[in-house]
């Protein structure tokens, strides 16, 4: 089945214990794309990557890292984590940057203490 | 990005039409209109997009009017399944970041 998969689907931290969220999609898509989703904000993006080893920072990057080694894998970094940073978050992918629909991993709920 | 201004929320009931609309009156030559949903608990997900010409696919219709300045979503009938917040997106794929803006949406309310 065509999906893009993210884990841990929730997680609870505290301040500063480094995480990552995985982003895995199994459709040979080149675009990636990490958004958070808060009330009242709507979706953000933070991070997009075109292709492996390319990625350009979205409208909120500020506290994360990302990287694309594989096609198929976008993980997302906190170093750092601050209770800001408390959100729904989604990655999303695409044959082709955005001529193509974009695919929505079911998302993951991080809670920062 | 031009800016889309949907209604916050719209009720309809189960097996009617809904007809969702979008106004972007400063959209250009160049942008995609494009309708994504998010249903309760899940991500968003793709309906539809189109350019000038209406659309059609298994899931809605789009009607663009002439000017481009508005378009409307159209569900033929809907269910229960179709209650979820509807994005209407204006993107041109060739310029700038390669992001989708969402706007708030319409919070779209089916009835049995």
């Amino acid at each position: 089945e065509a999906q893009v998969t993210q884990n841990p689907r929730y997680l609870i931290t505290v301040t500063g214990k480094k995480l990552t969220v995985t982003c895995s999609q199994n459709m040979n898509h080149e675009y990636m794309s990490w958004y958070r989703q808060d009330p009242g904000l709507g979706l953000r993006q933070i991070y997009y990557s075109m292709n492996v080893e390319v990625t350009d920072k979205g409208d909120v990057p500020e506290g994360y890292k990302v990287s694309r080694k594989e096609k198929r894998n976008f993980p997302l970094i906190l170093e750092s984590p601050s209770p800001n940073q408390t959100s729904l978050y989604f990655c999303a992918s695409s044959l082709r940057g955005l001529y193509n629909e974009q695919f929505f991993g079911p998302g993951t709920r991080l809670t920062v203490l | 990005d031009a800016k889309t201004t949907q209604p916050n929320s719209m009720e309809s009931n189960e097996e009617e039409p809904v007809h969702l609309p979008c106004n972007h009156s400063t959209i250009s030559g160049t942008d995609y209109i494009h309708w994504y949903r998010q249903l309760p608990s899940q991500g968003p997900e793709y309906v539809i997009h189109g350019l000038t010409s209406n659309v059609n696919n298994r899931m809605a219709s789009l009607a663009i009017a002439e000017d481009r300045k508005s378009s409307t979503l159209i569900l033929h009938r809907a269910t229960l399944r179709d209650a979820a917040v509807y994005y209407c997106i204006l993107r041109a794929p060739l310029q700038g970041a390669q992001k989708l803006v969402f706007g708030q949406g319409t919070r779209l309310t089916i009835n049995p």
